[in-house]
């Protein structure tokens, strides 16, 4: 059973970092594209960064520079470092598997929220 | 970016009758004899669920009753007949272009 579990989230201040990680297991981990996406309190969806494989990053321009995903194959774990945050990164932030162009899998999310 | 928009915003439909929700891309999102636009669905409390992927292809374990169509900008998901497990929020999101983007969800609940 595929399973992913994100953690790391919290109360953050605007300007601040925060790091997340996504402990995936079920799978062969270290042979998918993972991604974080997060659902804003409007319930608005927003990709916010892959990675392929063989650890190629991609991002859109909302949080290019500010955000960096990595992985651990070894350990199974994806990351999201977030740093200059900003209140409109407030979301549930959520690790999810894909599989070609989609989302497979996801987790249950963890809460960021950027509030001074 | 492309745009999503979805409609309609929510829909009330009786137990056993066929629900219809659309998604229309500003641009096409074809390649290569492919669309790709993908549906998921979301209950409260929980994160979003796989239903199609590439505008028609049911995911693994999902009910028949869930069908998609569509092609370049428009697309529906169909649920035929709806069932009262089935109240959810439902999301359209695209793949043909970064960054890959969702629509704003239709919400089914139960008349």
């Amino acid at each position: 059973e595929v399973k992913l579990v994100e953690s790391g989230g919290g109360l953050v201040k605007p300007g601040g970092s925060l790091k997340l990680s996504c402990a995936a297991s079920g799978f062969t981990f270290s042979s998918y594209a993972m991604s974080w996406v997060r659902q804003t309190p409007e319930k608005r969806l927003e990709w916010v960064a892959s990675i392929s494989s063989g650890g190629s990053t991609y991002y859109p321009d909302s949080v290019k520079g500010r955000f960096t995903i990595s992985r651990d194959n070894a350990r199974n774990i994806l990351y999201l470092q977030m740093s200059s945050l900003r209140s409109e990164d407030t979301a549930m932030y959520y690790c999810a598997s894909l599989t070609a162009a989609w989302f497979a899998y996801w987790g249950q999310g963890t809460l960021v929220t950027v509030s001074a | 970016d492309i745009v999503l928009t979805q409609s309609p915003a929510s829909l009330a439909v009786s137990l056993g009758q066929r629900a219809t929700i659309s998604c229309r891309a500003s641009e096409s999102v074809d390649s290569y004899g492919n669309s790709f636009m993908h549906w998921y669905q979301q209950k409260p409390g929980q994160p979003p669920k796989l239903l199609i992927y590439r505008a028609s292809n049911l995911e693994s374990g999902i009910p028949a009753r869930f069908s998609g169509s569509g092609s370049r900008t428009d697309f529906t998901l169909t649920i035929n007949p709806v069932e009262a497990d089935d109240v959810a929020t439902y999301y359209c999101q695209q793949s043909n272009e970064d960054p890959y983007t969702f629509g704003g969800g239709t919400k089914l609940e139960i008349k």
